[in-house]
């Protein structure tokens, strides 16, 4: 299977900071690769698919980018409603998952 | 509104079996295919099962093959899992996730339902 990881598993940071996660697949994926977001005690959100594609109503401070083993979700500037998990997403074989990124308050 | 609301998840002795449901609102469930995606307590996401709008195309994880069985009834706008043989492992919160890819499985899960606790323990 496709293993994903992604880092950091958890990051500190302040509202109207730049962030960004990065997810790498143990083998080439292409462009197949979506990012959710969880928040707690609530269903995962797509955010962004086919790497690179921003999924409808989802503000436009998040954007995606890679394709081939790396990628990255970008926040242009931290809300306080982005303080939650996200996950990576490989949809090219066998589908499966990061194991999360989780992004708290600093 | 589109909607998947998940039910039929319990507490259930290990062995045993259970049958989970999704009912579908808000779109046309028959153009779409769905999955099934599960959640361990304190976990990440995984993939479990997933199945094509008309049936022909079904895919499951290796950790639940040949003990789950997803199905779909388009007229009643429903998605089915059957679960039989359950382990400790299989406990877990499943969710309910449209495809976005159309009829066939493109496995990007644009709408999830709120999910069902499956425990299953002595």
């Amino acid at each position: 299977d496709i293993q994903m990881t992604q880092s950091p598993s958890s990051l500190s940071a302040s509202v109207g900071d730049r962030v960004t996660i990065t997810c790498r697949a143990s083998q080439s994926i292409s462009s197949y690769l979506n990012w959710y977001q969880q928040k707690p005690g609530k269903a995962p959100k797509l955010l962004i698919y086919a790497a690179s594609s921003l999924q409808s109503g989802v503000p436009s401070r998040f954007s995606g980018s890679g394709s081939g083993t790396d990628f990255t979700l970008t926040i242009s500037s931290l809300q306080p409603e982005d303080f939650a998990t996200y996950y990576c997403q490989q949809s090219y074989s066998r589908i499966t998952f990061g194991q999360g990124t989780r992004l708290e308050i600093k | 509104e589109v909607q998947l609301v998940e039910s039929g998840g319990g507490l259930v002795q290990p062995g045993r079996s259970l049958r989970l449901s999704c009912a579908a609102s808000g779109f046309t469930f028959d153009d779409y295919a769905m999955h099934w995606v599960r959640q361990a307590p304190g976990k990440g996401l995984e993939w479990v099962s997933g199945i094509s709008w008309n049936s022909g195309s079904i895919g499951y994880a290796d950790s639940v093959k040949g003990r789950f069985t997803i199905s779909r009834d388009n007229a009643k706008n429903s998605l089915y899992l059957q679960m039989n043989s359950l382990r400790a492992e299989d406990t877990a919160l499943y969710y309910c996730a449209k495809d976005m890819g159309g009829g066939q499985l493109l496995f990007t899960f644009d709408i999830w339902g709120q999910g069902t606790m499956v425990t299953v323990s002595s």
